[in-house]
């Protein structure tokens, strides 16, 4: 079974500039989430998708931040403009009904 | 407000057994998970409990007691593979199956030495 695949791995741009990240969720699985992780820190919840509904986005923050899932396969996260407090490990996950969260690797940002 | 608690780090030798305690406070409880997390790399599953007792799978093992809002991961026989960050998570009351939110602790630092 083919795992959360993401891309890019890693990004580099300057404050003010825009970034996309990409997920592909594991084949069959509904609930899709992204998550921002801070270097020593826990994953924290950006949004949560169930197929292409918007199920929490309560901590994205939509001045500059949007995701959307098209037909509730693949997602796609973008920041514009970034701010350095942006970089950070976005990470995507997928679960099915059963709950357990499977993680893709990971884009590590970095924003100069 | 909802919260998780648990040690921000803990160390151990090589053999040895260590034990990762969380105590939740969440408006309501679905289950506690763990996860690991090595540097550099995606948190992984590791187990889930959803009702009072301890589950084992292998040298790891989790324990749920829902009177006392706590939990801990056992791992025993450690291993210097074992070194990572260990993060305990709860779905709690808000939404329904799975799309109920889950709550994450900040995670411990394991560190093994030999």
């Amino acid at each position: 079974e083919a795992g959360v695949a993401q891309s890019p791995r890693y990004k580099i741009i300057e404050k003010r500039q825009s970034v996309a990240f990409w997920c592909n969720p594991i084949s069959g699985h509904a609930t899709l989430y992204w998550y921002q992780q801070i270097l020593g820190q826990g994953p924290k919840l950006l949004i949560q998708f169930q197929n292409n509904g918007v199920v929490d986005d309560s901590q994205l923050p939509k001045d500059r931040f949007s995701a959307e899932r098209l037909k509730g396969v693949d997602s796609t996260l973008k920041i514009q403009p970034a701010k350095l407090e942006d970089s950070a490990v976005y990470l995507c996950a997928s679960s099915s009904v059963a709950g357990e969260l499977f993680f893709g690797e990971g884009s590590r940002l970095t924003v100069l | 407000g909802q919260s998780l608690e648990q040690p921000s780090e803990v160390t151990a030798v090589e053999g040895a057994i260590v034990q990762i305690n969380c105590t939740y406070q969440t408006s309501g409880f679905y289950g506690l998970s763990w996860y690991q997390q090595h540097d550099g790399g995606a948190p992984t599953f590791l187990s889930y409990n959803a009702l009072d007792g301890l589950e084992e799978t292998g040298r790891f093992s989790s324990f749920l007691s829902r009177s006392d809002s706590y939990g801990y991961l056992l791992l025993q026989e450690l291993q210097m593979k074992d070194s990572a960050s260990y993060f305990c998570a709860v779905r709690d009351e808000a939404g329904a199956g799975n799309n109920r939110k889950l709550i994450w602790g900040l995670g411990t630092s394991l560190a093994v030495n030999p």
